[in-house]
């Protein structure tokens, strides 16, 4: 049962163009979720957050949506760089319960921006 | 060091061998993740300790996976009679106790087993 789903396996942008990235989960308990970002032979890391009483985040050039209702929220990076370009994974967590650090990754979406 | 440090980076094993993995997470971080990602998929929840105590040990797959971490600092991964579906990188995060979510990785230590 996969509870995070990234169902794009890859997008290719231009630099300058904004890049979308996709996340749809189905645990209606999750009420916390996060984006991380992971280059080749690194360990993932943290990109950006969003809890569930709100519908958007910004940082920088980073903006996460959240539309709960559809058990959707989506990753916008405007304008994207060629040093974006890695694998971004989507996760979920319950931060009201005993485990909060217990997330529930997607699989993952490699994004390439060109030059 | 300033971040999640792991060891061994990459180990080689043969099915059935014992294999430790070890983490040394950043310090003053109480919660410590171990985490194992196969090939083409996001990370994977194993174990979660707080302190010195496994506060949530769900995510191990079998009785084969055992981990400590005896003095709340740095923590074993411990795998018995391996299996070649055992093969992955082992992933290593720790936290500040209260910091919903956001983990700092390590680079991971791949397992392969023949």
């Amino acid at each position: 049962d996969q509870q995070v789903k990234q169902n794009s396996p890859s997008l290719s942008v231009q630099e300058g163009r904004i890049s979308i990235l996709n996340c749809d989960y189905t645990n209606s308990m999750f009420d916390y979720f996060l984006w991380y970002k992971k280059y080749p032979a690194e360990g993932p890391t943290f990109l950006i957050s969003i809890s569930s009483i709100k519908d958007k985040n910004e940082d920088g050039r980073f903006t996460v949506f959240l539309n709960k209702s559809a058990k959707h929220l989506s990753l916008h990076i405007v304008p994207s760089q060629p040093g974006d370009s890695a694998v971004y994974f989507c996760a979920g967590t319950n931060a009201g319960g005993t485990s909060y650090g217990k997330l529930t990754f997607g699989q993952g979406t490699i994004l390439t921006v060109h030059p | 060091g300033a971040g999640v440090s792991q060891t061994p980076s990459n180990k080689v094993t043969e099915k059935g061998k014992y294999v430790e993995l070890r983490c040394d997470p950043i310090s003053g971080h109480t919660a410590l993740y171990w985490y194992r990602q196969s090939l083409g998929q996001g990370p994977e929840f194993l174990i979660y300790f707080q302190g010195t105590g496994a506060a949530d040990d769900s995510g191990l797959p079998n009785d084969r996976f055992f981990a400590v971490r005896p003095e709340g600092s740095v923590s074993t991964l411990k795998i018995q009679r391996t299996e070649r579906g055992d093969s992955a990188v082992y992933l290593c995060a720790s936290s500040l106790s209260g910091s919903a979510g956001e983990l700092f990785f390590g680079e991971g230590s791949r397992l392969t087993v023949l």
